[in-house]
């Protein structure tokens, strides 16, 4: 089946515009994340859904930062106002409930604001 | 809050070889999983092998396998015979088995596998 896709592979943005980072999990995972990886970097955990909930969005650096799951599914980032320290990998990862179960990643989406 | 380290930004190794990675992590959870991830250029992260901490039996994935020393707070992975496909970023994670299932990663091994 299908694994985690990701929409736009990549993307440049000038400095305050608004961007929206797409992800598909993978059909029927109810758990899903978003990472922010710099370069160089190991990736940092942003925010969690489990079906349409954000249980938790304690790693969003700033109040530019807003995620969405509204179905349950597709998930969106998005960041309002962009500056250049958002430049980075967005990850997002998809897995069944429980900490044991695999998280599987998509491919990223690479920011870069100019 | 968690802490993963590794401490090794690069290595090398010849092909067929073994290898290891090390990892260490810091953590006032008695119960949690420990993983390593490769990243290879494509970007796309992939799980190697994982360890749940409750479990003294380290785990082995064919040619990967792990020295878990919870003890020492040390979680090691161990390639063999190691081969030119296994060039790659790798990434030490730990996930707690309550309150949160996020994944706290390392910042990384770049993994080279020469001739």
């Amino acid at each position: 089946g299908a694994g985690v896709s990701q929409s736009p592979r990549y993307k440049v943005a000038k400095r305050g515009q608004d961007v929206a980072l797409r992800c598909d999990p993978i059909s029927g995972h109810v758990s899903l994340f978003w990472y922010q990886q710099a370069l160089g970097q190991g990736p940092e955990f942003l925010t969690y859904f489990q079906n349409e909930a954000q249980l938790d969005k304690s790693g969003l650096p700033s109040d530019r930062f807003f995620a969405e799951r509204p179905e349950g599914s597709v998930s969106t980032l998005k960041i309002q106002r962009t500056q250049q320290e958002d430049s980075a990998v967005y990850l997002c990862a998809s897995s069944l409930t429980g900490a044991y179960n695999e998280q599987f990643f998509g491919p990223g989406t690479r920011l870069t604001v100019l | 809050a968690q802490t993963v380290t590794q401490s090794q930004p690069e290595m090398s190794v010849q092909e067929a070889e073994t290898v290891t990675l090390s990892c260490t992590y810091d953590t006032s959870e008695s119960n949690y999983y420990l993983f390593w991830y490769k990243q290879p250029p494509s970007r796309q992260m992939i799980l190697v092998i994982r360890q749940e901490a409750y479990k003294q039996q380290n785990a082995t994935e064919n040619r990967f396998s792990v020295n878990f020393q919870k003890a020492a707070k040390s979680f090691s992975l161990k390639i063999s015979d190691s081969q030119l496909g296994d060039t790659a970023m790798y990434f030490c994670a730990f996930r707690p088995t309550g309150g949160g299932n996020k994944l706290t990663f390392g910042t990384g091994t770049q993994l080279k596998v020469e001739l």
